[in-house]
């Protein structure tokens, strides 16, 4: 499976932007990069992908290095509803399952 | 839509006991997977199905067993309970599969304790 390294945690204040980084060296052309969140005692939720070009949804931005190597996910205002864990995924295109990792757990003070 | 729905929320069984962790989509979506997650982890894929009546292991599928006679319903056994079955465990469906544009929906997950 392709590998992401993500940081275990991050903190941010309520109301201003959270950047949590994700690596991933070797990613091969054809892998897509998700990002999924899982909120306390719930089941993960999707939250964006992409290819090669940065990508904007109502919930995220999702900016990815040149070289692929690299992404980052952009929270733009941070909520308190935004506390969750973090996944960066890399979705083989021919492989069903998701392979999450430890993620990043994000914490929002108020 | 409901979404992807699980029951039962939890569940606690003796060891060696049996059960079935019932999920349900109404979504119409061909794919369906079964995943656990242990305490501070990720989650570890158990079996998924392609479409009813087509089913296939994942990383971890020792003691379990599927089925999925229809496209809305993908039941996961339990057969002859073990402590280390002590997890939370989610069910999910997608549209489209092995692709990598594919996005999976998950449910509220089943937490079951073995004792």
């Amino acid at each position: 499976d392709a590998k992401t390294t993500q940081p275990n945690s991050m903190e941010s204040n309520e109301e201003e932007p959270v950047h949590l980084p994700c690596n991933h060296s070797t990613i091969s052309g054809t892998d897509y990069i998700h990002w999924y969140r899982q909120l306390p005692s719930q089941g993960p939720e999707y939250v964006i992908h992409g290819l090669t070009s940065n990508v904007n949804n109502r919930m995220a931005s999702l900016a990815i290095a040149e070289d692929r190597k690299s992404s980052t996910l952009i929270l733009h205002r941070a909520t308190l509803r935004d506390a969750a864990v973090y996944y960066c995924i890399l979705r083989l295109s021919n492989d069903y399952k998701l392979s999450f990792g430890a993620g990043t757990t994000v914490t929002v003070r108020a | 839509n409901a979404g992807v729905t699980q029951t039962p929320k939890f569940r606690i069984l003796k060891i060696g006991q049996s059960m079935t962790l019932q999920c349900a989509q109404d979504m119409n979506h061909n794919y369906m997977y079964w995943y656990r997650q242990d305490p501070g982890m990720g989650l570890k894929l158990i079996y998924y199905s392609v479409g009813a009546g087509i089913t296939d292991k994942g990383e971890v599928p020792n003691g379990y067993n599927v089925s999925r006679s229809t496209t809305e319903y993908f039941p996961l056994r339990l057969e002859l309970a073990a402590p280390s079955q002590t997890s939370v465990y989610f069910c999910a469906s997608s549209y489209r599969g092995g692709l990598g544009t594919d996005t999976q929906y998950f449910g509220p997950g089943t937490r079951l304790t073995v004792l």
